[in-house]
Formats: C-alpha cells, structure tokens, sequence
C-alpha cells in the first residue's frame, strides 16, 4: 500500500511567484493535515481536512496560503505570492481516525526554497 | 498555548543507551507521540503514551509522567541507523486535538 506522497520534494522560486504544493493522502484516509517546519523552528500544524471540508485551518499564517481538497482525495496547498519567510519544508499526513493517534502517517514533506 | 522542550542534540556511541527528554505545558493533555525522522524523509510513528508509565517496543522505550509534564524516549543497543531527529508531540483536546510538535532532538550515534 502506498504511503502519503508528496510533490515536489523541492521546490526552488523567487519572491513574488506562485507555488502549489500537493499531497496525496493514503487511499481511504478522509483524515488531512498539512504542517510546516520553518528552518531552525518546531513543525507547526496548518490545517486540517476531514473529506473535502476544512475542519480547522487556525495554523494558516495569512490569506496567501490556499489549501483545497476537492473531491476529498488529494490535497494542493498554494501560496501565492510567495514570500521569504515561506522557506520551509511542508508536511502532509493522513490518518483515518478524525482525532490523530498512532494511525498517522506522514509524507516526506516538500521543502520550498523562496529566493 | 503550549510549550513543549526537548534538547537539541545529543550524541551516543553505538551499543550504548541513550534518553531523550521532552517536557511540556499544555492545558488538555490527550497523549504524547515520538516521531523518528530522519533527514530528507517523512516523520516516522515510534510510540504514543497517553497514561503514565513505560511502553516498550523492542530497542525503544517511553515514558510518561502527566503530573511532572515529562516524557522520555529511551533508545536501546544503538545502531548507526539511529542517528536521525526525534520529535516528541503533544496532542491537546483544548487546542482540537491536533499535535503540537517540539523542536526535536537531533541524535548523533558513533562508532
């Protein structure tokens, strides 16, 4: 069985354009969550999808980041324009049961580079 | 909010033992994950507490203490292979029930 999938893995732009990020969650998992460690900083929840619903995207740094899960499978994070302080790596996981226990699994994360 | 501390770095010799420390603040505690990641790959399920005590898993182990806010994740016989970064996170139900990572530990192992 596949795992959680994530493309790029790296990604290099420059300030001001536009990257989309996307993750596929493991089939069947309705359970999405996207997390970004910043270089030097701890791994920071984002939000969270249950299906095609955003359940809780309280960790969303501001409007310039748009996430979407249409039709409840895969998963685009897009930030637009980007900034400096974008620079990270961003995690995605899934899981099946709502409340995130040890059913979890992460992908390996796309690291974006904003220059 | 929450705080959760764990050091740096550390460094072992291979066949030794080593533990690593987590400590946190957080008003709904509702379990504590150790995550094993290594660099360039996904974070990877080690162990989950949500009682006090140990739970052992082969070479690793954790423990739990709620009432210090302390964890511990203690690595057995070490490998070279264990060399990676440890994540200790803190589920909260008061914060949705979303893990909230420390900064982890990354663990050097020699020969």
């Amino acid at each position: 069985e596949a795992g959680v999938t994530q493309f790029p893995s790296h990604s290099v732009i420059e300030k001001g354009q536009t990257v989309t990020l996307r993750c596929d969650p493991i089939s069947g998992h309705d359970n999405l969550y996207w997390y970004r460690r910043v270089m030097g900083k701890e791994i920071k929840f984002l939000l969270h999808f249950v299906k095609e619903s955003k359940q809780d995207e309280s960790g969303m740094p501001n409007n310039r980041f748009l996430a979407e899960r249409t039709g409840g499978t895969y998963s685009t994070l897009k930030v637009q324009p980007a900034e400096l302080e974008d620079s990270g790596v961003y995690f995605c996981a899934s899981s099946a049961n709502r409340v995130m226990n040890t059913e979890a699994f992460f992908g390996q994360g796309t690291r974006l580079t904003v220059v | 909010g929450q705080n959760i501390d764990q050091p740096t770095e550390m460094t072992a010799t291979e066949g030794a033992i080593v533990q690593i420390n987590c400590t946190y603040q957080t008003s709904g505690f509702n379990g504590l994950f150790w995550y094993q990641q290594h660099a360039g790959e996904a974070p990877t399920f080690l162990s989950y507490n949500v009682l006090d005590g140990l739970e052992e898993k082969g070479r690793f182990s954790s423990f739990l203490s709620r009432s210090k806010g302390y964890s511990y994740l203690l690595l057995k016989e070490l490998q070279m292979k264990d060399s990676a970064s440890y994540l200790c996170a803190v589920r909260d139900r008061n914060a949705g029930n979303m893990l909230t990572f420390g900064g982890g530990t990354r663990l050097m192992v020699k020969p």
